[in-house]
């Protein structure tokens, strides 16, 4: 079936730098999520990403759907304590699996103050 | 506006036992989900709901698992016998339609087997 691969598995880094992590698929996605999920909570929605190429900001994060459509990018502008947590990106596609979203397992986000 | 209400929080039990999850979702919201997460993993869907109808339940392990939705509000996900596997936190998540990729997820049950 189709896998997500995130990369990296996890990242211990100073606030105040930035943070790049990215995901890459076997298959073409339509569509491409970023989610954050804090510890004993359901992950939230952080940014959604429709066309390939696009490039779409919330605040201090910057994503984007790679050209090929099978590939994503999250960055985080100067980290903070509260970008703690787990990132996951979460593909898409309207094939055979129904267009039901894959997770990928996730980037664990340490920040040291 | 409420989020995704999940109950209960943590469930500890034996194997063999049963066990249920309950979910309500976000009001007006048609399709509701149930995922499975394991530890150190992403999500993995066990079966969608549209309205009322279970329009996805390819992953659900049936001899064991069971889900319900029968007023197309809330729902009910079941084990019957839990296993040591079966350990893992289950995730409901609702969204407007099927074609939404906006999911709102709810806090989550933690289930231990022991």
């Amino acid at each position: 079936g189709q896998q997500l691969n995130q990369s990296p598995q996890s990242m211990f880094i100073q606030e105040g730098e930035d943070v790049s992590m990215n995901c890459t698929s076997s298959s073409i996605f339509n569509t491409w999520l970023w989610y954050k999920q804090d510890p004993g909570e359901g992950p939230v929605l952080l940014i959604a990403l429709y066309k390939a190429g696009e490039l779409t900001s919330n605040g201090r994060l910057t994503a984007q759907f790679g050209i090929t459509r099978k590939d994503s990018f999250l960055n985080i502008s100067a980290s903070i304590p509260s970008d703690v947590g787990i990132y996951f990106c979460a593909g898409r596609n309207y094939g055979g699996s129904q267009g039901n979203l894959i997770f990928g397992k996730g980037t664990k986000l340490s920040v040291k103050p | 506006e409420a989020g995704v209400v999940q109950s209960p929080r943590y469930k500890i039990i034996e194997k063999k036992q049963p066990v249920a999850f309950w979910c309500n979702p976000i009001s007006g919201h048609n399709t509701l989900y149930w995922y499975r997460q394991n530890l150190g993993q992403g999500p993995e869907l066990l079966i969608r709901y549209e309205n009322e109808e279970a329009v996805d339940d390819s992953q659900l392990p049936k001899d064991r698992f069971s889900a319900e939705r029968l007023k197309g509000v809330d729902s009910t996900l079941k084990i019957q016998p839990a296993e040591l596997g079966d350990s893992a936190v289950y995730l409901c998540a609702s969204s407007l339609v099927a074609t939404n990729e906006k999911l709102f997820f709810g806090s989550g049950t933690q289930l231990s087997v022991l």
